[in-house]
């Protein structure tokens, strides 16, 4: 059975910094893609940032590029989300994803997400 | 920028057929896969590269493609069918941005 356990989530001050990570069991995750999507408090999903199987090719969201950074560690099934400078408008629900299908990239495997309050 | 755009909300009373609809330019050229979202929950996954179903679906979901639109059908829908549903394709011209429609509320009358 696939698992993937967000963690990391809490109350930061603005400009402040945070570190997600998502635990993933039950596949071989060294051999997936895997992506951070975020929801706003009553609002739509948002895709934040993917990362290859390898960690050789990494994309973001414009709204995020040079403030957020995703990694892996495969030995450890873990992905990562680090996350400076964060504004009020971070404030979301953050969920990790794997994704399948690298020509045509979809989510088969959610989290059940991790609360990011950006706050002063 | 690349968009997907889905109706804000669509009602239908049990038992009837309910259509959600995506639209957006690359769509003819990308495939798109929805996402059902109850309050509370985390997505799943309810049609893939617009008319695959994974298993674990009832088949009363469905999907289809005609040009710049692909279109979500629930026959016969039931009320837990009210939930959230998001279109979803991938920007593949350079950028790879996962794009997400901005939802569509169905409400079971």
């Amino acid at each position: 059975e696939v698992q993937l356990l967000e963690s990391g989530g809490g109350l930061v001050q603005p400009g402040g910094s945070l570190r997600l990570s998502c635990v993933a069991s039950g596949f071989t995750f060294s051999s997936y893609a895997m992506s951070w999507v975020r929801q706003a408090p009553g609002k739509g999903l948002e895709w934040v940032s993917a990362i290859s199987g390898s960690s050789g090719r990494t994309d973001y969201a414009d709204f995020v590029k040079g403030r957020f950074t995703i990694s892996r560690d495969n030995s450890k099934n873990t992905l990562y989300l680090q996350m400076n400078s964060l504004r009020v408008e971070d404030t979301a629900v953050y969920f990790c994803a794997k994704e399948r299908d690298s020509s045509s990239p979809h989510f088969d495997y959610w989290g059940q997400g991790t609360l990011v309050t950006v706050s002063s | 920028s690349y968009e997907v755009t889905q109706p804000p909300s669509v009602s239908v009373s049990p038992g009837q057929t309910a259509r959600i609809t995506c639209s957006g330019d690359a769509l003819s050229k990308q495939y798109a896969h929805w996402y059902q979202q109850k309050p509370g929950q985390a997505p799943v996954m309810v049609i893939y590269k617009d008319t695959e179903r994974p298993s674990g679906i009832p088949e009363r979901f469905s999907g289809s493609s005609s040009g710049t639109t692909v279109t979500l059908t629930i026959s016969g829908v039931q009320a837990e069918d009210e939930a959230d549903y998001y279109c979803q394709s991938v920007d593949m011209s350079g950028t790879y941005a996962r794009v997400f429609g901005g939802g569509t509320k169905l409400t079971v009358l």
